[in-house]
């Protein structure tokens, strides 16, 4: 069955350091995409980050990029240059191809990320 | 260009009572989602929408309804209404290139 899992409940990180946020999927099918989501605690969604399963290179945007590894079915964020508002949870989901015309993701249960000044 | 919009932000309700969560998306997105998400919890679908009169259930549907009369709009109703319905309800849609979905604000009901 199609899952995600977030092992880390919650991260601590130092400002201006690097973090790594832990996702890993479970899927049959070749076709896939997997996206990272940031909620702040004002609550709202942010999408962050996409990468496909058929992407040669791994995802980058600004300070983010997915550490993607296939064989591993492992889709890391990454975090560069921590800054405090980068503290909030963040959410891996992935979308399947066969998943039909409804576009469905299936989400990860979050990590709480936590930048210390 | 406001993308999804969400009303109330808050309300709270009493056991048995009744509300529609109202969603609006001005991006001209196919898809549209409700998703709820309890506390410390991440989120769940209630249903969605594939196109103007089209839905279909998602996870956890049970106590919830929905409508899809134009591509913009997307509301949720709530029939009466539980204190298991206490969550926060967020709305998305998606149509762009990956689907990644956007999503609306959110909306805090209590049921008490």
């Amino acid at each position: 069955a199609q899952k995600i899992t977030q092992t880390q409940p919650g991260m601590f990180v130092q400002e201006k350091e690097a973090v790594t946020l832990d996702c890993t999927y479970d899927t049959s099918d070749q076709s896939y995409g997997l996206f990272w989501y940031k909620q702040p605690s004002s609550g709202e969604m942010i999408f962050l980050i996409y990468q496909g399963s058929y992407d040669e290179q791994n995802a980058t945007e600004g300070r983010y990029s997915l550490n993607f590894q296939k064989a591993r079915k492992s889709a890391n964020l990454v975090i560069s240059a921590s800054q405090l508002g980068d503290s909030a949870m963040y959410f891996c989901a992935m979308r399947e191809a066969n998943a039909g015309n409804n576009r469905k993701l299936i989400w990860g249960l979050g990590t709480s990320l936590a930048v210390n000044p | 260009n406001a993308g999804v919009t969400q009303t109330p932000k808050f309300r709270i309700l009493k056991i048995g009572q009744s509300m529609t969560l109202q969603c609006t998306q001005d991006m001209n997105h196919n898809y549209m989602y409700w998703y709820r998400q309890d506390p410390g919890m991440g989120l769940k679908l209630i249903y969605y929408s594939v196109g103007a009169g089209i839905t279909d259930k998602g996870e956890v549907p049970n106590g919830y309804n929905v409508s899809r009369s134009t591509t913009e709009d997307f509301p949720l109703r709530l029939e009466l209404a539980a204190p298991s319905q206490t969550s926060v309800y967020f709305c998305a849609s998606s149509y762009l290139k990956h689907y990644e979905q956007y999503f609306g604000p959110g909306t805090r009901l209590t049921v008490t």
